[in-house]
């Protein structure tokens, strides 16, 4: 099946930097990535669509300006958290779905536990 | 706006019984429903993709029904072992912009015990 590789796994940084997330699809294209967010004891939340070569769609209530996100080749999506709060941490999440469409639904990465200091 | 429920929120079991865990979503216009298992800490692991013309999908000892028109989903877990203990989600996959959008719940913790 397909796999998805998320790094890192886990990061803390300090008020007002930024933070990258990388989310690869390994052995197969994804021109799509999505990025999720998830709070303690709650559900996985849709943050952004990520379309190679072109601008990333957020979802209500996302600020752009502070997810970057980057999806320069068919098989790397980034995230970067720009000038990061104590309130951006959270478990982040990527997925990606095997083009051409395969029976294997939409595969997930690992996950990044970001802490803000 | 799609909703999803899954009922019951936890569960806690003994090694070997039979489970069954529910998922509801109140938009029935969807295209694919897919289960997950999350680890504690972990990201999500896709245990069984229903497609749209399916009605269910099986797997080991999973099985996965799905009623779009109730707008209903169900996950049977036979034979339960203590590996099994994870958060299971449901997630129908909504049409949005010519491609698919994926609304989880808050899932269905399960622990069985040996």
């Amino acid at each position: 099946g397909a796999v998805v590789s998320q790094h890192p796994s886990r990061v803390i940084c300090k008020s007002g930097t930024s933070v990258k997330i990388e989310c690869r699809s390994l052995d197969f294209q994804a021109t799509t990535m999505f990025w999720y967010r998830q709070f303690p004891k709650q559900s996985l939340m849709l943050m952004a669509t990520s379309n190679e070569g072109s601008k990333a769609t957020y979802e209500q209530g996302v600020e752009k300006d502070k997810f970057l996100i980057n999806h320069a080749s068919l098989t790397l999506s980034t995230l970067t958290v720009t000038s990061a709060h104590p309130e951006d941490s959270s478990f982040y999440i990527c997925s990606a779905r095997e083009q051409p469409a395969s029976n294997y639904g939409y595969t997930f990465g690992s996950g990044t536990r970001l802490t803000v200091v | 706006k799609q909703e999803v429920t899954q009922i019951p929120a936890a569960l806690s079991v003994p090694e070997g019984e039979n489970l069954v865990l529910n998922c509801s979503f109140t938009d029935s216009a969807i295209y694919n429903l897919q289960w997950f298992r999350q680890d504690p800490g972990k990201g999500l692991t896709s245990l069984l993709l229903i497609q749209s013309s399916q009605r269910e999908q099986t797997s080991g000892r999973l099985n996965a029904s799905l009623d779009k028109s109730s707008g209903r989903s169900t996950l049977y877990i036979a034979a339960s072992q203590p590996g099994d203990s994870a958060t299971y989600l449901c997630a129908p996959w909504s049409r949005a912009g010519g491609g698919n959008k994926l609304t989880f719940g808050t899932g269905t913790q399960l622990k069985v015990e040996l």
